[in-house]
C-alpha cells in the first residue's frame, strides 16, 4: 500500500508570491492534516479536511488555506508569502479522523524557503 | 491549555548506552492520547506508539520501551543498546478532546529531542 505523498518536496519562492502544494493519502483514509514545522515554533497545525470539509483549524492566518478533493487528495495554499512561511510542510492522512486515538501517517514534507 | 514538554533538546550518546527521552504533558481531560514519532533526517515523521489515558502497563517493543505515569504526567520513552540507525529527532505529541474539538483530530506536539548516536 503506497504510502502518503507529497508535492513538490522542494520549493524555492519569494517574499509576495503565493504557492500551492499537494499530499494524495493513503487510499482509503478520508481525514487529511497538515502541519508546519520550523525550527522556532516547532510543530504546529495547520487544518484537518475530511470528506471536502474543512473540520479544524489551528492558529494560522487567513493566508493559510486549504481545500481537499473527492478523492481525499488535499491541497494547502499560501497566499503573500512572508520570509517566516520559510518551513516544512507535513501532511498526515487517517483513516477517518473521527477519534482522538486514530493514527495519522506522516508524509515525507515539502521544503518551502521563501526569499 | 493542552501542552507537551520535551526538555531535552540534545542528546548524544555513544552506541550501546541506553538513553531515556522525557515527555511531561498537560491536559485537563481524562480521556486522552499520547504518541511518540520519530522524525529521521528525511523529514517524514515515523509512528512509534500511540498509549491511552486509561492504560498506563508499560510497553516494550524490541530496543524500545515506555514508561507511562499519569501521576506525573510522563510518557518517557528509553532505547536500549542505542545503534547509530536510532539518530534523528523524537517527538511526543498529545491528542485530547480539547485539542481535537470533539470530533476530529490533531496532535499538539513537544519540541523533540534531537538524538545523535556515535559510533
Amino acid at each position: 500500500k503506497a504510502g502518503v505523498t507529497q508535492t513538490p518536496r522542494y520549493l524555492i519562492k519569494t517574499r509576495g508570491q503565493q504557492v500551492t502544494l499537494s499530499c494524495s493519502p493513503i487510499s482509503g483514509h478520508r481525514s487529511v492534516s497538515w502541519y508546519q514545522q520550523t525550527p522556532g515554533q516547532g510543530l504546529q497545525f495547520l487544518f484537518e479536511y475530511f470528506s471536502e470539509t474543512q473540520r479544524n483549524k489551528g492558529n494560522f492566518p487567513g493566508r493559510f488555506s486549504g481545500r481537499q478533493f473527492s478523492n481525499s487528495r488535499s491541497e494547502m495554499n499560501v497566499s503573500t508569502l512572508e520570509l517566516g512561511d520559510s518551513a516544512l510542510y507535513l501532511c498526515a492522512s487517517s483513516l477517518t479522523g473521527t477519534r482522538i486515538n486514530n493514527e495519522q501517517f506522516f508524509g515525507p514534507g515539502t521544503r518551502l524557503t521563501v526569499l | 491549555a493542552q501542552k507537551v514538554t520535551q526538555a531535552q533538546t540534545e542528546i548524544s550518546v555513544v552506541e550501546k548506552e541506553d538513553v531515556t527521552l522525557d515527555c511531561v504533558y498537560e491536559t485537563r481531560d481524562t480521556t486522552y492520547y499520547l504518541f511518540w514519532y520519530k522524525q529521521p533526517p528525511s523529514g517524514e515523521l515515523v509512528f512509534l506508539i500511540r498509549r491511552n489515558s486509561f492504560d498506563e502497563q508499560n510497553e516494550i517493543s524490541g530496543r524500545y520501551s515506555w514508561n507511562f505515569q499519569k501521576s506525573t504526567s510522563s510518557f518517557n520513552f528509553t532505547i536500549t543498546a542505542s545503534q547509530v540507525v536510532d539518530s534523528a529527532v523524537y517527538f511526543c505529541a498529545l491528542s485530547d478532546s480539547s485539542t481535537s474539538g470533539g470530533s476530529n483530530y490533531k496532535l499538539t506536539f513537544g519540541k523533540g529531542t534531537l538524538l545523535t548516536v556515535n559510533p
